[in-house]
């Protein structure tokens, strides 16, 4: 069984186009995120969310708006998509507690704008 | 702010040889190190992880060290085999609040048969 999910893996727009990635998690969780990767490959943290609430909200713009309707998904909108939008786009999860806090990534989605 | 350093951030070896990458971090309040192996067009996977109240971890070919005074930890693979060949990140964390990741920047790993 998937442990994280997302959907879609690919993902191609045009600029201006209003776009939503889907995750979830069925590892009973608490605490999502969003990742972006770039062609540089760094993975830059962008949200948290445990249980429902928003706990990290890095420098994004307000363009991109995550929601999570309950702990086991968090998706992420995003509005009047541009060039420099094109990354992959990680979800991840993580238990709070426990002998770790590893984070389980989802396979994540390809996201181009032309 | 909090920053992780990560070098080198490509690194060539022969097939058997060892192979070092070395991370810095800034907030001395972390007390997690993950390192996250990527493999093309694949999620990151943890494959061995250290707390800052242990110097050395070692799982079969890996091991990695942690000096909480410098703020170093390194990640050692022994005997390294074609299928090694990734992007590897260190990422340093602290266990309590937001468990907020800081990611280095990578390490692309070729291992040359």
């Amino acid at each position: 069984d998937t442990a994280v999910s997302q959907t879609p893996k690919y993902l191609v727009t045009q600029m201006g186009n209003d776009k939503s990635i889907k995750c979830e998690q069925n590892l009973g969780h608490d605490t999502m995120y969003w990742y972006k990767q770039d062609s540089k490959k760094f993975l830059k943290i962008m949200f948290s969310y445990n249980n429902k609430e928003l706990i990290i909200n890095e420098t994004v713009p307000n363009r991109f708006s995550p929601k999570s309707p309950d702990k086991a998904h968090l998706n992420l909108h995003i509005n009047s998509l541009e060039l420099g939008d094109s990354a992959v786009y990680f979800c991840a999860s993580s238990g709070r507690g426990g002998a770790s806090n590893e984070q389980f990534f989802g396979p994540g989605t390809r996201l181009t704008v032309l | 702010g909090e920053n992780v350093e990560q070098h080198p951030s490509t690194l060539s070896v022969q097939e058997g040889d060892s192979a070092v990458i070395k991370c810095t971090y800034s907030d001395s309040a972390s007390n997690y190190f993950p390192w996250y192996k990527q493999e093309l067009g694949k999620r990151p996977q943890l494959i061995i992880d250290i707390r800052s109240n242990v110097g050395e971890k070692k799982d079969q070919r890996i091991a990695v060290t942690l000096n909480k005074t410098a703020k170093h930890f390194s990640l050692h693979i022994t005997e390294t085999q074609p299928e090694d060949s990734a992007v590897y990140f260190c990422a340093a964390s602290s266990v309590s609040g937001t468990y907020k990741y800081i990611f280095g920047t990578g390490t692309r790993l070729k291992v040359l048969a």
